[in-house]
């Protein structure tokens, strides 16, 4: 099965900052990667799908870049609402999917 | 609008079987398959098996392979995830969701806590 490991698992930021999640795949996975925020109580919300591809609604802010094995979510300029746990999932073997370990996004 | 909305949460004893509820609307429900996940305590999402909306038919992870059964109701428009040998370990939040369009879960249900507890 096709491993997903993000780094760093946590991540102290402030407001106004400008942050780097990195997923890593065990093996090639073309662009079939998607980033999730997941929020307390919540459900995940898609951000990026296709690696790179903003979900409708999601602000700019929000980008993703990537393919093959090596991926990342950048937030250009964080805002209070954007701490949360980040996740990565990939489907290149859909309908299985696996899903990163998360990071952790928290107010420096 | 699409909604999916969980059956409330349960506890349950060691060795006994859950059974989930995941009803559906505002789409085509057997156009669509529905997944199930789940979160456990401080553990990523883990994929648990999907369920073609249309036929029925199922395609399930392999570690939950032969303790796990999804089935749906397409006059109900709901899907169901049994889990079967519980044990402390399955203890977590789980999850169905859906993907409309290319290969990403667009929607979620709000999640239903299974405790497993003697």
């Amino acid at each position: 099965a096709i491993q997903l490991t993000q780094f760093p698992s946590s991540l102290s930021a402030s407001v106004g900052d400008r942050v780097t999640i990195t997923c890593r795949a065990s093996q090639g996975i073309s662009s079939a990667l998607a980033w999730y925020q997941h929020k307390p109580g919540k459900v995940p919300k898609l951000l990026i799908y296709d690696a790179s591809s903003l979900q409708s609604g999601v602000p700019s802010r929000f980008s993703g870049s990537g393919s093959g094995t090596d991926f990342t979510l950048t937030i250009s300029s964080l805002q209070p609402e954007d701490f949360a746990t980040y996740y990565c999932q990939q489907v290149n073997t859909y309908p299985h999917s696996t899903f990163g370990q998360g990071t952790k996004l928290e107010i420096k | 609008q699409v909604q999916l909305v969980q059956s409330g949460a349960e506890v349950k004893k060691p060795g006994a079987s859950v059974k989930v509820s995941c009803a559906a609307s505002g789409y085509s429900f057997t156009s669509y398959g529905i997944h199930w996940v789940r979160q456990a305590p401080g553990q990523r999402l883990e994929w648990m098996g999907w369920i073609n909306g249309g036929n029925g038919y199922t395609i399930y992870s392999e570690k939950f392979q032969g303790r796990v059964t999804i089935t749906r109701d397409k006059s109900a428009r709901t899907a169901y995830m049994e889990l079967s040998s519980l044990r402390s370990e399955d203890t977590a939040v789980y999850y169905c969701g859906l993907v409309l369009k290319s290969y990403y879960f667009d929607w979620w249900g709000q999640g239903t806590q299974i405790t497993v507890t003697s």
